[in-house]
């Protein structure tokens, strides 16, 4: 079945650094990748997402890179702020016959940024 | 704009009940999704509404079954709840179903069960 695989779990940098978390998928027709952050005690929220007819997308400190062929996909913070401390999670879209709007999340990379 | 509600906030049960949980999309929002994230775990896909219709479930026992209304409005009912159920259940919606531009998922700020 379809599955999403996300790398590091746990990443812990110093403020100021860079944050890269990394995701695969298995379904050849994905064709929609959303990132998510979730604070603690509340709702995802959309950070940024990328659909597959672009490598990337950047908006502001926050870019994201995919490469279909090998079905990875990639989320870059910089100049990472204590505020950018929460659960990210990719995602990708996935289904059947009823459409493909199904959203396969990865388990989750819980980011700390230290003072 | 309001965003994606939830009811009711928190509910604890026992195994065996059943429960319903609540779910209004963003105004003009067709599709309602719901999902389950387990404590500390990840965003499990349940099941996916659009105009009335179940589009998609996800890998979940009958006994997880829900329905849309004719406002969008959607709701999730759990038979013979299992402690296993425990968790949080976040619905979200989005603008379209074809995998367009607008089918970004907001999500609501989820019902959390506790079964004991």
């Amino acid at each position: 079945g379809e599955n999403v695989e996300q790398h590091p779990s746990t990443l812990s940098v110093q403020e100021g650094d860079s944050a890269v978390i990394k995701c695969t998928y298995s379904d050849s027709a994905s064709n929609y990748f959303p990132w998510y952050k979730q604070e603690l005690g509340k709702r995802p929220q959309l950070i940024i997402d990328i659909r597959s007819n672009v490598g990337e997308k950047k908006d502001q400190r926050i870019a994201v890179t995919l490469n279909k062929t090998a079905k990875h996909f990639s989320l870059h913070i910089t100049e990472t702020q204590p505020e950018d401390s929460a659960v990210y999670f990719c995602a990708a879209n996935s289904g059947g016959t009823g459409g493909y709007n199904k959203l396969i999340f990865g388990a989750g990379t819980r980011l700390a940024v230290h003072p | 704009e309001a965003g994606v509600t939830q009811s009711p906030t928190h509910l604890i049960k026992t195994r065996g009940q059943q429960v319903t949980l609540r779910c209004s999309p963003i105004s003009g929002h067709t599709s309602v999704y719901w999902y389950q994230q387990a404590l500390g775990l990840g965003l499990q896909f349940l099941l996916w509404y659009d105009e009335g219709e179940e589009r998609n479930r996800g890998n979940f026992p009958p006994r997880f079954s829900g329905r849309q209304f004719p406002n969008y409005s959607s709701e999730l009912n759990v038979n013979a709840l299992e402690l296993e159920d425990s968790a949080l259940y976040l619905c979200a919606s989005s603008l379209t179903i074809a995998g367009g531009p607008g089918d970004t998922q907001y999500f609501g700020p989820g019902t959390r069960l506790t079964v004991l």
